[in-house]
């Protein structure tokens, strides 16, 4: 079965430090999501992507975060400088857009915590 | 402003009972309502998910409600079993750039 990975699972980062998350969606699925976590909160969207366009980033905090997804497939997320504030699961999610199919497949996510 | 407001924030119930969680809405725009399963230390994992075409579906012991004139969905969990102990997260979509909004999240405890 198909499915999103991420990666690391983990981390642990010191603050002021730069970190870095990736993933890979299901094969064939255009679009591509982020979103950040916080414990016993539901999941917030940070960016979405079709294709290698970045279709909503108005909750991504561009002054320390950053994301590309350059050749439309596997998707990268940066944090720099992390701040106490960022620890959270960070999750990414696929779907198959634009053909009426919304379903969202999610990815285990990385747990992140900042020191 | 939260797209979805989800209750309760957490259940208990007895092997075998009915939980029930609920969702409403307001964005009439919305088209596409799913639900979440999401264990500890994982991602939410799609469990069964709704049109506003019907009024119900049902998938196995998993039942989802949808009112579309009062804006609410529910769902049902029938003969729950300790393994469904997780926390249920819904969720909306519209046509309009495919975003999805979540719930707040439902704890849910089922006691053996």
């Amino acid at each position: 079965e198909a499915e999103v990975a991420q990666s690391p699972r983990y981390k642990i980062t010191e603050k002021s430090q730069a970190v870095a998350f990736w993933c890979d969606p299901i094969s064939g699925h255009a679009t591509l999501y982020w979103y950040r976590q916080i414990l016993g909160q539901g999941p917030e969207l940070l960016v979405q992507f079709q294709d290698e366009s970045v279709v909503d980033d108005s909750q991504l905090p561009k002054d320390r975060f950053s994301a590309e997804r350059l050749k439309g497939v596997d998707s990268t997320l940066k944090i720099q400088p992390a701040e106490l504030g960022d620890s959270a699961m960070y999750l990414c999610a696929s779907s198959l857009a634009g053909t009426g199919d919304y379903e969202q497949y999610f990815g285990p996510g990385t747990r992140l915590t900042v020191t | 402003q939260q797209q979805v407001k989800q209750s309760p924030q957490s259940l208990i119930v007895q092997k075998g009972g009915i939980p029930i969680i609920n969702c409403a809405y307001e964005n009439t725009a919305f088209d596409y309502f799913p639900w979440y399963q999401q264990f500890p230390g994982k991602g939410p994992a799609l469990l069964i998910a709704i049109r506003p075409d019907v009024s119900e579906k049902k998938e196995g012991r998993f039942t989802i409600s949808f009112n579309k004139s009062a804006k609410q969905f529910s769902l049902h969990i029938m003969d729950s079993q300790p393994g469904d102990s997780a926390t249920y997260f819904c969720a909306a979509n519209g046509n309009t750039g495919n975003q999805f909004y979540f719930g707040t999240g439902t704890s849910l405890t089922v006691i053996p």
